[in-house]
């Protein structure tokens, strides 16, 4: 079973519009989140970090939640542009080992005009 | 520039033909590995290495093999690869171990259809 869980699998919103995209995992004991967003085609590029002290971070538009207590994490983008149109993708490191990285199976967003 | 280059972006080949994909990176990583990534899945690693000469098996490393006689360099070989090894490959590299935020670099990907 995987051990990071996201939701939706795809999303479709209009240009301009907010969004939230959720994930929640089991991977312990925690150590780091991060999402990443990767373009159709493309290596994953990282949008945020965050660790177990951390409850949110952001970067530009992406905002990120952490409730390491539930094991939740959403991911809000805020504005959408044209651009955002991607894939999602929520990784989850356990303590002691930050390089085994636990990936979701994210979620497609497409962003409409 | 940091970047981990991938070659070839993209390859067909038959089954049972060996075949490399190479792996490369400029940022003096320690840690680098393979990952495949299917439809519906998130990515799975193939195989991670600590260092130099030092590798291990992932979670699905059946049917594959890895080498690192360099730091920069990270080769996935397929000895005979066969249809079901159809997928989009990555290769990451990161700073070993110590500190939260080991931040990951991912290549490009290569598709590899095997018929």
């Amino acid at each position: 079973k995987n051990q990071v869980e996201q939701s939706p699998q795809s999303l479709i919103i209009l240009e301009g519009k907010n969004c939230t995209l959720q994930c929640n995992y089991t991977v312990s004991p925690f150590s780091n989140l991060r999402w990443y967003k990767q373009d159709t085609g493309r290596g994953p590029v990282s949008l945020t970090i965050m660790t177990f002290s951390e409850n949110t971070k952001s970067n530009g538009r992406y905002t990120a939640t952490l409730d390491a207590d539930t094991k939740q994490s959403s991911l809000h983008i805020t504005a959408s542009q044209l651009s955002d149109s991607a894939s999602y993708i929520c990784v989850v490191s356990a303590y002691g080992n930050n390089n085994d990285m636990r990936f979701g199976a994210g979620t497609r967003l497409t962003v409409k005009p | 520039e940091a970047q981990v280059t991938q070659n070839p972006r993209y390859l067909i080949t038959v089954t049972g033909k060996k075949l490399t994909v190479t792996c490369s990176q400029n940022m003096n990583h320690e840690y680098m590995s393979w990952y495949r990534q299917d439809p519906g899945l998130g990515l799975r690693q193939i195989y991670y290495s600590m260092n130099v000469e030092v590798t291990d098996k992932g979670d699905v490393p059946e049917g594959y093999k890895v080498s690192r006689k360099e730091k920069r360099n990270f080769p996935l070989i397929l000895e005979s690869p066969s249809p079901n090894q159809t997928s989009l490959y990555f290769c990451a590299s990161s700073f070993a171990g110590g500190g939260m935020n080991t931040e990951a670099f991912f290549g490009q990907g290569t598709r590899l259809t095997v018929v």
